[in-house]
């Protein structure tokens, strides 16, 4: 069974500070997507990354895919409020379902 | 409407009533799906429907029951539930060449919020 674990669970920041989110397995995945949820709403994709040590930026926001395809982490460099949501992660590979990480609580702080 | 639609967004029910959740995509995709989203846990899929046939089961409880009658549409039938059901149910699409596969976008709905008493 492949597990994704995300760290930090929770994490309330002030607006312009910067912040990293993990995502860990033991397991290799195909590729690895980034999801943002906001309150009250579904899960919306932000970003898919696909090769080994692979960097994509979305304005503020770096997402980077493990070098061993094992790990992710997604850093926002000055949050704002509008950042605020729960930040999910989905592995590829194995199974035909995506596996889901149980995800970071995220609140900036104006 | 564009994007995947789920109604209604909140219900309420008691664990003897009967009720129907409802999504409806206009992506004109060939994979839908019901997950289940509770408080500290990730997100468990509940089924998948390909070109309108069922593909996935996750051992989900008979109280559950789901139905495609085709490929714009999933419901998900409700009876006799219990206070433990009470989650979000999130409904997806995606697109894939031969059915789903995990590498497949999937485009979500906002969830019905559910409440079992």
């Amino acid at each position: 069974t492949q597990l994704l674990e995300q760290s930090p669970q929770f994490l309330s920041i002030q607006e312009g500070e910067n912040l990293t989110v993990y995502c860990n397995s033991s397991s290799v995945f195909s590729s690895l997507q980034w999801y943002r949820q906001e309150p009250g709403e579904g899960p919306v994709l932000l970003v898919t990354v696909v090769t080994g040590g692979e960097v994509k930026k979305l304005k503020r926001l770096t997402f980077q895919f493990g070098d061993a395809r094992k790990d992710s982490s997604l850093h926002i460099t000055a949050a704002q409020p509008g950042d605020t949501g729960l930040y999910l992660c989905a592995g590829a590979g194995g199974s035909y379902i995506p596996t889901f990480g149980r995800g970071t609580s995220l609140i900036v702080h104006p | 409407e564009t994007g995947v639609t789920q109604t209604p967004r909140h219900l309420v029910m008691g664990m003897t009533n009967k009720k129907s959740l409802k999504c409806e995509q206009h992506l004109g995709h060939n994979a839908m799906y019901w997950y289940k989203q509770s408080a500290k846990k990730p997100l468990e899929l509940m089924f998948v429907y390909s070109l309108e046939e069922r593909v996935e089961n996750n051992s989900v409880p008979s109280r559950f029951s789901p139905e495609c009658p085709n490929s714009s549409h999933l419901f998900l039938h409700l009876h006799t539930l219990q206070p433990e059901d009470s989650a979000l149910y999130l409904c997806a699409s995606s697109q894939g060449s031969r059915g789903p596969t995990s590498t497949d976008t999937q485009y979500f709905g906002p969830g019905t919020r559910l409440t079992v008493l």
